[in-house]
């Protein structure tokens, strides 16, 4: 198993900021996603965060709204820049282990932007 | 795309089954099954997951049907910390691989 560590739990952001979430992990993984959960949505996936290499990113999603940092194999950072309120949602860090088999998730970030 | 398709709601009574039904009925050969929960404003849990026979744990049961194009996720006694949003997910089983997650189904516990 996996248990992941989100910071912050949640914050209230000026339009036009940026806001960096951490996720640590604690046990090594390859593989890291970041999700996004809009209000009353399922999740989708923003981008695949990978070690020692730029991230992997869905359709609709660019590196220059949500960059994502990788330095090692139990940290990731995802970064939500230039804010706007249509950035309100519920951001998740996801692992999966070694194996394959399960994902893990933190308890996410909820951000509201103003 | 999730290729998956689930009712949005449903509601079971306390202490009852609950049979929470998925159809995949493009689910190729090596895809698993998958069963994940959203408690209200937490991350998402994994229950149970399986390739085409029955799985059984201490949270749920699985139970796939032989052509595989459906399953169906039973919680034998239904308590009202079961009430959360059930995501029915097909998936290689590969670590590179992420999780689809479709709209699922609202179940709610009734007292």
């Amino acid at each position: 198993s996996a248990v992941i560590s989100q910071k912050p739990s949640r914050d209230i952001c000026q339009r036009g900021t940026s806001l960096t979430i951490q996720c640590q992990v604690d046990s090594q993984v390859t593989m890291m996603f970041w999700y996004r959960q809009q209000p009353g949505q399922s999740l989708t996936l923003i981008a695949t965060a990978n070690q020692g290499s730029e991230a992997t990113y869905e359709s609709g999603f660019v590196i220059d709204k949500f960059p994502i940092s990788r330095p090692n194999l139990t940290f990731s950072t995802l970064t939500v820049s230039n804010m706007s309120p249509e950035d309100s949602s519920i951001y998740l860090c996801s692992v999966v282990t070694q194996t394959g088999t399960e994902a893990f998730f933190g308890q996410g970030t909820r951000l509201t932007v103003v | 795309d999730a290729k998956t398709t689930q009712p949005p709601s449903m509601d079971c009574a306390e202490g009852r089954a609950a049979n929470l039904p998925c159809n995949h009925s493009t689910i190729s050969g090596n895809e698993y099954v998958y069963w994940y929960r959203q408690i209200h404003s937490q991350g998402p849990q994994y229950i149970i997951h399986g390739l085409k026979n029955n799985e059984t744990n201490e949270m749920a049961s699985l139970i796939i049907t032989e052509d595989r194009k459906s399953s169906t996720l039973i919680l034998p006694h239904a308590t009202l910390r079961d009430t959360a949003v059930y995501y029915c997910i097909v998936r290689v089983d590969n670590y590179g691989q992420n999780f689809v997650f479709g709209p699922g189904t609202r179940l709610s516990v009734l007292p």
